[in-house]
């Protein structure tokens, strides 16, 4: 059974459109939810951990502008804006059980961004 | 700023081979290591984890090495399979933080 559920696998984006992504956690006793980013170069980068239902972060790096929220103890969702034309991106969600929020990551498949 | 290192970036060795995954980092407040193996069109998934406080970490084929003063770790595959072909990345944390710094990964080829 997958823990972490992300669709689609793949979505094009119109350049200068926002894309929302979805991650379900299928099993709400992993608390810890996180976003990261990989690039086609397979480089990981944490991007975001949320706690709690309503917490929400925002981060811009190079190449994109992200903002992230903990809807409830089994969803968690991201909005990229602002991507390079030209650029792909992997967005991959985690969960980790536990008190510690940065061990024993459970990570989705990932949802690949391409923009137009 | 590369805060953990991997190398080498590719490597490839022959089916019964041991391979060695070599991994360094910067930060010494960082206790947490594990490594992590992706396949192609799938998430990283947890292979091994190593404390600080330990110098070796052995589970089946793989086995973690540690050394804290020279801050380096190396990931060992013994009797290497063709099904260990994938990227396997090393990456630091620290308890007191959120993030996880991973490494750019080295994708090992398994030759039967």
């Amino acid at each position: 059974v997958t823990l972490l559920e992300q669709n689609p696998r793949w979505r094009l984006v119109p350049r200068g459109q926002a894309v929302n992504l979805r991650c379900i956690l299928k099993n709400s006793q992993y608390p810890w939810m996180s976003w990261y980013q990989q690039d086609l170069q397979k480089q990981l980068q944490w991007l975001f951990t949320l706690r709690s239902p309503g917490d929400k972060e925002v981060k811009s790096l190079p190449g994109a502008d992200y903002l992230a929220t903990r809807v409830t103890d089994t969803e968690l969702r991201l909005q990229v804006a602002n991507m390079s034309q030209g650029r792909t991106l992997y967005c991959t969600c985690s969960a980790s059980p536990g008190t510690v929020s940065n061990e024993r990551l459970f990570f989705g498949h990932g949802t690949k961004l391409s923009v137009l | 700023q590369q805060q953990v290192r991997q190398s080498p970036q590719s490597l490839t060795v022959w089916e019964g081979e041991t391979a060695i995954l070599n991994c360094s980092y910067e930060d010494s407040t960082f206790n947490y290591f594990p490594w992590y193996q992706q396949f192609p069109g799938e998430g990283p998934a947890l292979l091994i984890s190593i404390r600080s406080v330990s110098d070796k970490k052995e589970d089946g084929r793989f086995t973690i090495f540690f050394n804290k003063r020279e801050k380096k770790l190396s990931l060992h595959i013994t009797d290497s399979q063709p099904g260990d072909s994938a990227t396997y990345f090393c990456a630091a944390s620290d308890t007191n933080a959120y993030k996880v710094i991973f490494g750019k990964g080295t994708h090992l080829h398994v030759l039967p």
